[in-house]
C-alpha cells in the first residue's frame, strides 16, 4: 500500500530564510507523481508543484523547489525567501492508480516570523 | 480560467437532518472527486465520479453518497447526520483522473458543523 510520512509537525522560519518541508513515501508502483500542497487557515488546497517518478530533473515553481531523491524515496519541498504569507499547512500528496485517490501524509504547519 | 467552486461555504445543520452540498470542476475537467477533512483524521477520500458515474469509493458509509451530472458538476449528500460528520469538505477536479501526473485542483471547501 502507497504511505505518505511526513514527521514535521510544525516548522518556524524567519522572514526571507529558506525552509525544507520533509516527505517520504512508500509504494510498489514504477511510475508515480508526488505533489505538494499548501493550505491556509481558510481551507482551500492550494497545488504548489509535482515531481514525476521519471523526471530527471527536480520540479522548481517560483520560490518553491522539490528536493527529489528517489532512491531514498524522499521528496522534500523547499521553500526559498520565505513570507509572511507563507505560514499554512504543507501537505504532501500521491496519488493512488488503484482507487485514483490522492494520499495524504498528515501535514506540517509552518509559521512564517518577521 | 475559474477555479473549482464550492457551495455552500458553511452550514450548520442539527443531528438526523441531510445535507447536500454542490461542486463545480474547472471548465473541461471531467473527473470530480470528494475528501472529508477532520483534525482527527486527516484527508480521508470519499469518492470520485467521472462522465457521470461513480468510478471509485472510499471507506464511508452509505449515509455519504454522490452523483454527477452531465456539465460535470457534482453533488455529494450525507444523510441522517451524525456530530462526527462535522468537517471540511473538499472536492477537487482534474481533467480524466486515472493518471498518475494528473493534479487535482481543489475547490475552497464547505465546513459543516453539525449541532
Amino acid at each position: 500500500a502507497q504511505k505518505i510520512t511526513q514527521t514535521q509537525p510544525g516548522m518556524f522560519v524567519q522572514e526571507k530564510e529558506a525552509v525544507t518541508l520533509d516527505c517520504t513515501y512508500d509504494t510498489s508502483d514504477p511510475s508515480y507523481g508526488l505533489f505538494w500542497y499548501k493550505q491556509p487557515s481558510s481551507g482551500e488546497m492550494i497545488f504548489l508543484i509535482y515531481q514525476g517518478s521519471y523526471d530527471q530533473q527536480n520540479a522548481t515553481e517560483g520560490r518553491y523547489s522539490l528536493n527529489f531523491q528517489k532512491a531514498r524515496k524522499s521528496a522534500n519541498l523547499v521553500i526559498s525567501a520565505s513570507q509572511l504569507g507563507d505560514s499554512a499547512m504543507y501537505f504532501c500528496a500521491m496519488r493512488d492508480l488503484n482507487t485514483d485517490k490522492l494520499i495524504f501524509g498528515t501535514g506540517t504547519r509552518l509559521q512564517v516570523f518577521p | 480560467k475559474a477555479g473549482v467552486t464550492q457551495t455552500p461555504r458553511y452550514l450548520i445543520k442539527t443531528r438526523g437532518q441531510q445535507v447536500t452540498l454542490s461542486c463545480s470542476p474547472i471548465s473541461g475537467h471531467r473527473s470530480v472527486s470528494w475528501y472529508q477533512q477532520t483534525p482527527g483524521q486527516g484527508l480521508q477520500f470519499l469518492f470520485e465520479y467521472f462522465s457521470e458515474t461513480q468510478r471509485n469509493k472510499g471507506n464511508f458509509p452509505g449515509r455519504f453518497s454522490g452523483r454527477q451530472f452531465s456539465n460535470s458538476r457534482s453533488e455529494m449528500n450525507v444523510s441522517t447526520l451524525e456530530l462526527g460528520d462535522s468537517a471540511l469538505y473538499l472536492c477537487a477536479s482534474s481533467l480524466v483522473g486515472g493518471r498518475p501526473e494528473e493534479t487535482q485542483y481543489f475547490g475552497p471547501g464547505t465546513r459543516l458543523l453539525v449541532l
